[in-house]
This record gives structure tokens, C-alpha cells and sequence, in this order.
């Protein structure tokens, strides 16, 4: 089945505790990327990715990293996470990352730092 | 102004009734267009994509203004499971690299 999965789920962490949010697809899709979002500001792009070691900030990406190693794996860092990171987060992947792509996200993860 | 407006909502409608809302973006070099359905903090789904004048699919018409700068959805015969939150997704015609959300409109449908 074709699909974007992340891990974990839910996360609850307190600050500065460091933490990685992994993100994976199975189609082959060159254009990843990470969004966050919160209540009255929808989503918001963090970083994303248009291939292999091929990554750019997007509209919030203060407070993150990315990599981009291999085409399937795109995972989240947070190196000393604070409480205003707590949100809802989703990883996203389309084929080539063009205006008529679809992209297909995954289910994200929910994130709550203390 | 915002890039991508658009009305929170809620709107609350019978099943049977149509129902719309549209969006307006400030991006006039925008040429594609995205309705996503989002069901209670889950992720997002493409709905509807819009490339010219409109699309419609089955009892869905997504329809497009470029001199006024809007797209709408339209939904008929509303069903129940139709409520949810729907995002207008406008790219900035350079790719998805800074792809913009709109917030969304939530949709509630009642018997």
C-alpha cells in the first residue's frame, strides 16, 4: 500500500531533551516535506526536500533540522526542544514537487513539550 | 492581506442542503489550485485540484476567479459524512517548495 508513515504517533517530552521524528514513503516520491500545525494558524511549512541531500527552509524552520540520506526517509530533529514547539505535526511527500502534484501526507504526530 | 484567506466557519447545514465556501488568495501568478479535506486533526486529503475555469466530481464543483481572485467549493446533497475542515492550498506557481494553506472552513453537517 502506498503510504507516508511516521513515528511516533504522540509524543510527550519535556524541554531540551532532544528528539527525532522519523518520516518514510513508499513511492518513490522525489519532494518531502514538514509541516506544522496549530489552531487558528493551519499548516505551515518547516523545511522540505526536493531529492536526496537536497533540503531548504521553508516558512518556520527555527528550531528544526532535516536530513535527507536516502529518498524514502525524511526525518524531524528537534535538538533542544521548547514548549512553543508543541504541535501537531505532518510529513509530506508528492512525486516531483510541481504545482499539479498531489502530495500525500502521512498521519502525524502529535507533539507536547513540557 | 493574507496569501490564502479563508472563512472559518463553522457552517452548519442540514444533510440534503448545499452548501459553499470559497477562498481568496493574493498570488495573481498562482495557475493551480487544491481543495484538502481534513478530518479532526487528521491529515490532510486532496480533494479537488483546479487548473482552469473549475472541476467537478460527482457532487463536488470546485470553480475558480481569477479576475477576483477566488476559488469556491461547492458541495451538494451534503452528506454527514461531509463534516469536516476544508483547506484551500494555493502553490506560488514555482513549485511546491512554499506551498500555502489556507486555514480552513469546518463543515458541520447535521441529520
Amino acid at each position: 500500500e502506498a503510504q507516508v508513515t511516521q513515528n511516533p504517533r504522540y509524543l510527550i517530552t519535556v524541554t531540551g531533551k532532544k528528539l527525532t521524528v522519523t518520516c518514510s514513503q513508499n513511492m518513490n516520491h522525489e519532494y518531502m516535506s514538514w509541516y506544522r500545525q496549530d489552531p487558528g494558524l493551519g499548516l505551515r511549512q518547516i523545511y522540505y526536500s526536493m531529492n536526496v541531500e537536497v533540503t531548504d527552509k521553508g516558512d518556520v524552520p527555527e528550531g528544526y533540522k532535516v536530513s535527507r540520506k536516502e529518498k524514502r526517509n525524511f526525518p524531524l530533529i528537534l535538538e533542544s526542544p521548547s514548549p512553543n514547539q508543541t504541535s501537531l505535526y505532518f510529513c509530506a511527500s508528492s512525486f516531483n514537487g510541481l504545482d499539479t502534484d498531489t502530495q500525500y501526507f502521512g498521519p502525524g504526530t502529535r507533539l507536547t513539550v513540557l | 492581506r493574507k496569501e490564502v484567506e479563508q472563512d472559518p466557519g463553522p457552517f452548519n447545514v442540514p444533510e440534503g442542503a448545499t452548501v459553499a465556501f470559497n477562498c481568496t488568495y493574493s498570488n495573481s501568478a498562482s495557475q493551480s489550485f487544491f481543495w484538502y479535506r481534513q478530518d479532526c486533526r487528521k491529515e490532510p486529503k486532496l480533494l479537488m485540484s483546479v487548473y482552469s475555469s473549475g472541476n467537478e466530481d460527482g457532487r463536488f464543483t470546485a470553480q475558480l476567479n481569477r479576475a477576483s481572485q477566488y476559488i469556491s467549493l461547492l458541495i451538494r446533497d451534503s452528506k454527514l459524512s461531509d463534516s469536516a475542515t476544508y483547506l484551500c492550498v494555493v502553490p506560488p506557481n514555482t513549485g511546491f517548495q512554499k506551498l500555502v494553506f489556507g486555514t480552513g472552513t469546518r463543515l458541520l453537517v447535521s441529520p
